[in-house]
């Protein structure tokens, strides 16, 4: 079957560091992305892994463990601002397919 | 900027009666999708075309049409909206590769409520 597992919900404090896990399995794999959501609001494009090992965007990093099914979104220096959902989605491979994770919820203190 | 539109933001339609909702995009993707989200849940793909190749998922209801008349525009058809169907509306767009995935860019919804 097809299953993309994720924490509900995270809490951090403003200028800390947080890592939101995603474990997945899938038929076919041809890359790991990762969307921020605000509450009412699109999802728009954060990061992508194809190969294993860590990506890194800025605040942004994700890594990636193809053999383990696993990835992680890390977050530096966190702000308010970034208080969103994080939905991981996989692209099943020879398809134009995406399954998305149900997201994590992350709330960032002051 | 080339981006994925979606029309209207918020659509009230009644119980039973059809509503369509529109997407256009100017990035010139081949790979089109429509979602439904509901709250706290994952995007659910209902279709996606490949140009004018249409793929339907095999739990999307009877009642979502879709149409694509061209490269640039998409419509949702709900032929006749229950109460469950109320939720989030989500067009994307992705450019096809053979060589891996790609980024979907998403339009900003259509918040679709039934009364």
């Amino acid at each position: 079957g097809q299953n993309i597992d994720q924490p509900t919900e995270m809490t951090a404090t403003e200028g800390a560091i947080v890592q939101i896990n995603c474990t997945y399995q899938t038929s076919g794999f041809n890359g790991l992305f990762w969307y921020q959501q605000h509450a009412g609001e699109a999802p728009t494009f954060l990061s992508y892994n194809v190969l294993d090992g860590l990506e890194e965007k800025g605040r942004f990093s994700s890594f990636l463990s193809r053999s383990k099914g696993y990835s992680y979104l890390l977050l530096k220096e966190l702000q308010m601002k970034d208080s969103a959902s994080y939905l991981c989605a996989v692209n099943r491979g020879g398809t134009y397919k995406y399954i998305f994770g149900t997201g994590t919820r992350l709330k960032v203190l002051a | 900027d080339a981006m994925v539109i979606q029309n209207p933001r918020y659509q009230v339609t009644q119980f039973g009666k059809p509503v369509t909702l529109s997407c256009s995009q100017t990035l010139n993707h081949n790979v089109m999708y429509w979602y439904q989200q509901k709250s706290s849940q994952a995007p659910k793909l209902l279709f996606h075309y490949y140009d004018k190749d249409f793929n339907n998922e095999a739990d999307t209801p009877d009642n979502f049409q879709s149409r694509r008349p061209n490269t640039s525009f998409c419509f949702l058809d709900i032929r006749s909206p229950g109460l469950g169907d109320a939720a989030m509306y989500l067009c994307a767009t992705s450019r096809a590769s053979q060589g891996g995935g790609q980024p979907q860019h998403f339009g900003d919804g259509t918040r679709l409520s039934i009364l």
